[in-house]
């Protein structure tokens, strides 16, 4: 069946340090990848996405590419702020077979950002 | 932000009784979806929408029945609250179901 596969946390870095949160998928057809992030009290927000092969998703500093040979979305950024410390969320839509429509997340990885 | 809001955003309630969830949306999209979120597990599909009276079931239906009698007002309901059904629970909705989702902030719901 379809699954994500996020590295286990948690993450504890100090500010400007590189991120990487790896993230592996099955799937039965070419889904879209997300990241979703959800700061402390709050629902799930879209950080990035991606729809295609190599396509490379951005935003505020972080980035994702679509690696369908090696199966992979991993979350990266260059210099991370304490502001970032909030769990990440892999996911998958997969547009064949009966799980149309559906996301499927990965467990999370937290991300603790020292100053 | 996509306008979605849940209702109550915290209840505790003992268990047997029912329990009604709410998730109401502004931006008339067609799709909407309950999910839960439990340590370990990331966030699981509960039941989701794809139209007005149309639903169906997630990975995770079992104890939980839905209801959607207008665009947009999509309710959970746990028809006899057990301790296993302590969680946070969330909505989402989406235009199209081959495109992203969008959450509400979440309802936490102890069974005590």
């Amino acid at each position: 069946g379809n699954s994500v596969t996020q590295m286990e946390g948690p993450v504890t870095l100090s500010e400007e340090a590189f991120l990487t949160i790896n993230c592996t998928y099955t799937a039965t057809g070419y889904p879209s990848l997300f990241w979703y992030v959800q700061y402390p009290g709050e629902g799930l927000q879209l950080l990035l996405k991606a729809t295609k092969a190599d396509d490379k998703g951005s935003n505020k500093g972080f980035e994702a590419t679509y690696r369908k040979e090696t199966t992979s979305f991993h979350l990266e950024k260059g210099s991370v702020q304490v502001s970032d410390s909030a769990v990440y969320f892999c996911a998958h839509l997969d547009p064949g077979g009966t799980s149309y429509g559906k996301l499927t997340f990965g467990q999370g990885t937290i991300l603790t950002v020292h100053p | 932000d996509a306008g979605i809001t849940q209702s109550p955003r915290h209840k505790v309630t003992e268990t047997g009784t029912p329990v009604t969830l709410r998730c109401h949306q502004t931006e008339n999209h067609r799709y909407m979806y309950w999910y839960r979120q439990d340590p370990g597990h990331g966030l699981r599909l509960i039941h989701y929408s794809y139209g007005v009276k149309d639903t169906d079931k997630g990975e995770v239906s079992d104890g939980y029945s839905v209801s959607r009698s207008k665009t947009e007002d999509f309710l959970l309901t746990l028809e006899s609250a057990t301790s296993s059904q302590t969680s946070v629970y969330f909505c989402a909705i989406s235009d199209d179901e081959a495109s992203e989702q969008y959450f509400g902030p979440g309802t936490r719901l102890t069974v005590t």
